[in-house]
Parts: C-alpha cells; sequence; structure tokens
C-alpha cells in the first residue's frame, strides 16, 4: 500500500462547479501538506502549502488538513476551464532534514464550459 | 528571475546504455531534488543535494546517481537502462535558508524513452 493515496479520476465537471480533491495518507510523521497543479507537458506548480491542521484559503482554493483522520482536501471555487490540470497532493516531515516530498499519483481534472 | 532549466527536454536510448540529465535551479537556490514521474507510479523521490552533498535520498537502486557543483546545478545519471526507467525526470529546486521544508519550483522536465 502507498503512503499517500489519492483518486486518479478523470473528474469532469461544468465550469463554476465547485471541486473536492482528496488524499488520505498512512504516515503519521508527515506535517507539511502541500498541492500543486500539473499542466499536460510543464512540471508542477506550487498552489497552496499548510502546516499541520487546519484550514487555509487563497483566493478560489482552499486547502484543509484533518491529520486525525489522515486526510487532506483541496477545494476550488468558481471552477474555470483554466483549471483543468492534474492535481497532486504531497506531503512530508522534518525529521530527515531536507525537501524529500511523498506525492500522491494526482487527479486529472477537466472543467467543461 | 529566470526558473529551472533542465537539459535535454527529450531523451531516447536503448536498454543497457547510460544518460546523464541536468538541471541547472533558480539562481540563488543551493537545494536541487530529483524526482521521476510515471503514470502508474506518479512523482517519486529520487535524491537531493545541498552544497555538493547528497541530503535524501530514496528508494531507488544504485543505478541511479547524481551530483551537484559549486554553482548548485546538478546532474543525474542512469546507468544500465531498462525500459522500466522511461518516464518524466523533474528537477526541483529550493533556497534551503530555513531547517524545515521548503516551497519547490519545479523545472519542466527531461522525458526519457528507453527502448
Amino acid at each position: 500500500q502507498k503512503e499517500v493515496e489519492q483518486d486518479p479520476g478523470p473528474l469532469s465537471v461544468p465550469e463554476g462547479a465547485i471541486v473536492s480533491l482528496n488524499c488520505t495518507y498512512s504516515n503519521s510523521a508527515f506535517q507539511y501538506f502541500m498541492w500543486y497543479r500539473q499542466y499536460s507537458r510543464k512540471g508542477p506548480e506550487l498552489l497552496m502549502y499548510t502546516y499541520s491542521s487546519g484550514n487555509k484559503e487563497d483566493g478560489r482554493f482552499t486547502a484543509q488538513v484533518d491529520k486525525s483522520s489522515k486526510y487532506i482536501s483541496l477545494f476550488i471555487r468558481d471552477s474555470q476551464p483554466s483549471d483543468s490540470a492534474t492535481y497532486l497532493c504531497a506531503m512530508t516531515d522534518i525529521t530527515g532534514g531536507g525537501n524529500k516530498l511523498t506525492f500522491g499519483t494526482g487527479t486529472q481534472l477537466k472543467v467543461e464550459l | 528571475k529566470a526558473g529551472v532549466t533542465q537539459t535535454p527536454r527529450y531523451l531516447i536510448k536503448t536498454r543497457g546504455q547510460q544518460v546523464t540529465l541536468s538541471c541547472s535551479p533558480i539562481s540563488g537556490h543551493r537545494s536541487v531534488s530529483w524526482y521521476q514521474q510515471t503514470p502508474g507510479q506518479g512523482l517519486q523521490f529520487l535524491f537531493e543535494y545541498f552544497s555538493e552533498t547528497q541530503r535524501n535520498k530514496g528508494n531507488f537502486p544504485g543505478r541511479f546517481s547524481g551530483r551537484q557543483f559549486s554553482n548548485s546545478r546538478s546532474e543525474m545519471n542512469v546507468s544500465t537502462l531498462e525500459l522500466g526507467d522511461s518516464a518524466l525526470y523533474l528537477c526541483a529546486s529550493s533556497p534551503s535558508r530555513a531547517g524545515g521544508p521548503e516551497t519547490q519550483y519545479f523545472g519542466p522536465g527531461t522525458r526519457l524513452l528507453v527502448l
């Protein structure tokens, strides 16, 4: 079983919909949680970065972390066709120092007109 | 400021050959990490270099190696290529000013096809 599980989709929604993307994880040492967006033929770009449990909002994006359930979510409000991409969750701890990220496999999202 | 650059962007090799990929981090960034991305396994951490030293290592065989130069540029090498090494290889850089994890900036990747 992988340390981080993510539904690969594809997920197709109409423009303006609220999108919910989720990941579960098994390593209780993870403390830092990120969401990356990856367009086709591009490298991932960071969307949200949260530490420990709680919510964080940035424009149309909200990240939630529930460490007790080992469950993280990304919500996209008023989704746009430009949001069509693969969304990757990533997480890490600091026990080893440095920047070793463990990723989910990614959810492919398509927002249709 | 220029982003992370990777060369070459595309590469075709045959089984048994070796390959070297190059990564130039964002100016001023001292940490460089490498990841392998495949459809089945997703993004998997290979290794991280900081100040010319390997700071973290993933669970890949010894055929995968890397190094970092004094200007922070990094190379990764894969020897005795296997079909399963076909993947997108991504490099990411970060400033590494703080002790904890930082925002990593990814390059566009090198797509390797092994025939």
